[in-house]
């Protein structure tokens, strides 16, 4: 799988957008971008995938460049519950290879 | 669906007790998962299945570290003999594939916290 690289931690203001950044330069063409998130003692869990097209969904918004090398992960607007860990993960998508490999993230921490 | 369900939430014993943890996976689920997340390391993969069959267990730090699935409701991590360095809180993780390739979103569950002095 591509590595990916993430910004340590971030700040955002509650009620604004959240652009979180991620760099995966070595992306294969078969490999999909996933991003998880880990609140404060709880599992991670999933928010989005994509794999060049931008993607929304009822949590957030999956920005992919057009070479496939970075992506950005969009919290439209912010709550305090979405202080948490953001994990982006690349990976390759077929049945037999489930695995995910988890870096070490981004801290978002959402104030008021 | 309760979602994954692990059991106990929190486990505290001494050094070269056995310990087992339990995982329930989500049910029609495929896939099941066991992590170990630390301050040091992070978040890792031990071990997974695919329909009650180990598949990868190159995450298994040594052999003290044992995982099963006797069938596809209900799995088990065992650390035998347990030390302190094993303290760390492992997540248990089921996923579908019956939704097609791009289906394979998984879920985790709350983690059992062990601790062993």
């Amino acid at each position: 799988d591509a590595k990916t690289t993430q910004p340590t931690s971030m700040d955002c203001a509650e009620g604004r957008a959240a652009n979180l950044p991620c760099n995966h330069s070595t992306i294969s063409g078969n490999e999909y971008v996933y991003w998880y998130r880990q609140i404060h003692s709880q599992g991670p869990q999933y928010i989005i995938h994509g794999l060049k097209n931008n993607e929304t969904n009822e949590m957030a918004s999956l920005i992919i460049t057009e070479d496939r090398k970075s992506s950005t992960l969009i919290l439209p607007h912010a709550t305090l519950r979405d202080t948490a860990v953001y994990y982006c993960i690349v990976r390759a998508m077929n049945t037999g290879f489930q695995k995910l490999v988890f870096g070490t993230g981004t801290r978002l921490l959402v104030s008021p | 669906d309760a979602g994954v369900i692990q059991s106990p939430r929190h486990e505290v014993t001494e050094m070269g007790q056995e310990v087992t943890l339990r995982c329930k996976p989500i049910s029609g689920h495929d896939y099941l998962f066991w992590y170990r997340q630390t301050m040091m390391r992070g978040l890792e993969l031990l071990i997974y299945f695919n329909n009650n069959v180990p598949i990868d267990d190159s995450g298994m730090p040594e052999d003290r570290f044992s995982a099963k699935m006797p069938n596809a409701s209900f799995s088990t991590l065992k650390i035998q003999p347990s030390e302190p360095r094993d303290s760390a809180v492992y997540f248990c993780a089921s996923s579908s594939t019956s939704g097609g390739l791009n289906y394979n979103e998984q879920f985790f569950g709350p983690g059992t916290r062990l601790t062993v002095l």
